[in-house]
């Protein structure tokens, strides 16, 4: 079965600078999608990035960019700039492409703070 | 377009009363899934939906039912409440479109029970 883990419960970036969020994923299937959502204290899922898994080259949106390792199985996100918008609990999650189900399956999350 | 929108957004039960929340989809997604989330757990999926008329079970189903007699509504409920189903539900539709998978979400329900 598919897992996602993310083992930084908690982390903390000073506002302007750089912080790297980990994710990690166990599957055997060579096929799929990997994303990062952001749930602000609005609670609503917003699709950050996401990359194919088909891709070598790392996906970036603005100042979010992954760094996508398939051999390793690890998915990080890193946040350029940080600004205090960024402030907000952070999902790992992993689909597998053609499945049945379609399910997305996530991590248990990183709460990111940013400090002014 | 709407998107995902969901009915409740907030509800407090007694426990072993029964409630109903209502998912609703304007993008005529065939796939419709309803998690909950709670502290350090992330979003756990309850059930889900491949297209109307048919449900299956996710990792948490115990104390949930389900339907999808519509497709572009997906119905999640609580039978006899119990304080261990207080936790935030989150609904939520898919799509694949030439190699493009996005899931797009609703507002979430807080549901506490008492």
């Amino acid at each position: 079965a598919q897992t996602v883990t993310q083992s930084q419960p908690e982390m903390s970036v000073q506002e302007a600078e750089t912080v790297t969020l980990s994710c990690t994923y166990d599957t055997s299937e060579s096929d799929y999608y990997l994303f990062w959502y952001k749930q602000p204290p609005s609670r609503q899922m917003i699709l950050v990035i996401r990359q194919e898994a088909y891709k070598q080259q790392n996906a970036t949106e603005n100042r979010f960019s992954v760094n996508f390792q398939k051999a390793a199985k690890s998915f990080s996100l890193k946040i350029s700039d940080s600004q205090l918008g960024d402030a907000a609990m952070y999902f790992c999650a992993y689909v597998l492409y053609g499945g049945a189900t379609n399910k997305l399956i996530f991590g248990t999350g990183t709460l990111l703070a940013v400090q002014p | 377009n709407a998107g995902v929108t969901q009915t409740p957004k907030f509800r407090v039960l007694k426990t072993g009363q029964s409630m109903t929340l209502l998912c609703a989809q304007d993008m005529n997604h065939e796939y419709m899934y309803w998690y909950r989330q709670d502290p350090g757990m992330g979003l756990r999926l309850i059930h889900y939906s491949v297209g109307e008329g048919t449900t299956a079970k996710g990792e948490v189903p115990d104390g949930y039912n389900v339907s999808r007699l519509k497709k572009q509504n997906f119905l999640l409920g609580l039978e006899s409440a119990a304080p261990s189903q207080t936790s935030v539900y989150f609904c939520a539709s898919s799509y694949w479109a030439s190699s493009r998978y996005e899931q797009y979400f609703g507002p979430g329900t807080r549901l506490t029970v008492t």
